[in-house]
C-alpha cells in the first residue's frame, strides 16, 4: 500500500518569506515516483515537478527547489520568496511501480501568501 | 497544450437523481481518469481507462460507473446521487505510456443536496 502524508494542512506567510511544504511518503516499491502539484483558486492542478525514485539529486527551478530524502522517505518542497500568486494549494503525489497505475495523492497543504 | 474539459463548473442535483459528469480531452491521450477530492484527503482515484471501452476501478469506485464509448471522451455516472458524493470530481488524461504525465481538467463542484 502506498501513502503520502502532507502535515501541513494550512500555513500562511507575508510575502517575501520563505516557506517549506512537507510532504512524507510510504511504498514497499523499490521504483517510484513522486510528484508536486499546484491547484491555484482555478481549480485545475498544475504539475510542478517528477522525480524518480532513483535519482536524489535536489532540484531548483526560479524559486522552487525540491529536496528529496529517501533516507527519511520525504520530498519536500521550498517556495524562496514567495509571492502571493503562489497561493494556492500543493499536492504532493506517489506512484510506485507496482501500484496499478495509481498516483496517491497527499491531503494537500493550503499556502496563503500575504502581501 | 493538452486541454481537459469537462462539461460544468458547477453542479446542483438531488438526492436519487442520475448524474453525469463529461471529460473531453484533445490530445488523443489512451489515458483518462477520474477522481474526487475532499479537503484533508486530497484527490482519490475513482475509475481509469487506458482504452476505449475499457475501465479499472480505483481506490473508491462504490457508488459511481464510468463510460469510455470514444477515445476522447469519459464519462462519471452517479447512478443515484447521494448527498456523501458531494464533492469536487477532477478528470485526468495521459499518454499510454506515460502513466505518471497526467494532465487535468478545471474540475466539476457536484453539491447533492
Amino acid at each position: 500500500a502506498q501513502k503520502v502524508t502532507q502535515a501541513q494542512t494550512e500555513i500562511s506567510v507575508v510575502e517575501k518569506e520563505d516557506v517549506t511544504l512537507d510532504c512524507v511518503y510510504e511504498t514497499r516499491d523499490t521504483t517510484y515516483y513522486l510528484f508536486w502539484y499546484k491547484q491555484p483558486p482555478s481549480g485545475e492542478l498544475v504539475f510542478l515537478i517528477r522525480r524518480n525514485s532513483f535519482d536524489e539529486q535536489n532540484e531548483i527551478s526560479g524559486r522552487y527547489s525540491w529536496n528529496f530524502q529517501k533516507s527519511t522517505s520525504s520530498f519536500n518542497f521550498t517556495i524562496t520568496a514567495s509571492q502571493v500568486v503562489d497561493s494556492a494549494v500543493y499536492f504532493c503525489a506517489l506512484m510506485g511501480n507496482n501500484a496499478g497505475n495509481m498516483l496517491t495523492f497527499g491531503g494537500g497543504t493550503r499556502l496563503m501568501v500575504k502581501p | 497544450d493538452v486541454k481537459v474539459t469537462q462539461s460544468s463548473r458547477y453542479l446542483v442535483k438531488r438526492t436519487g437523481e442520475k448524474v453525469f459528469l463529461e471529460c473531453v480531452q484533445d490530445m488523443d491521450h489512451e489515458n483518462m481518469f477520474w477522481y474526487r477530492q475532499d479537503p484533508g484527503l486530497g484527490l482519490r482515484l475513482i475509475y481509469f481507462s487506458y482504452d476505449v471501452k475499457m475501465k479499472e476501478k480505483g481506490d473508491i469506485p462504490e457508488g459511481y460507473s464510468v463510460s469510455r464509448e470514444k477515445k476522447e471522451r469519459f464519462s462519471l455516472i452517479l447512478e443515484s446521487a447521494s448527498t456523501n458524493q458531494t464533492s469536487m470530481y477532477l478528470c485526468a488524461s495521459s499518454l499510454k505510456n506515460h502513466l505518471d504525465t497526467q494532465y487535468f481538467g478545471p474540475g466539476t463542484r457536484l453539491t447533492v443536496l
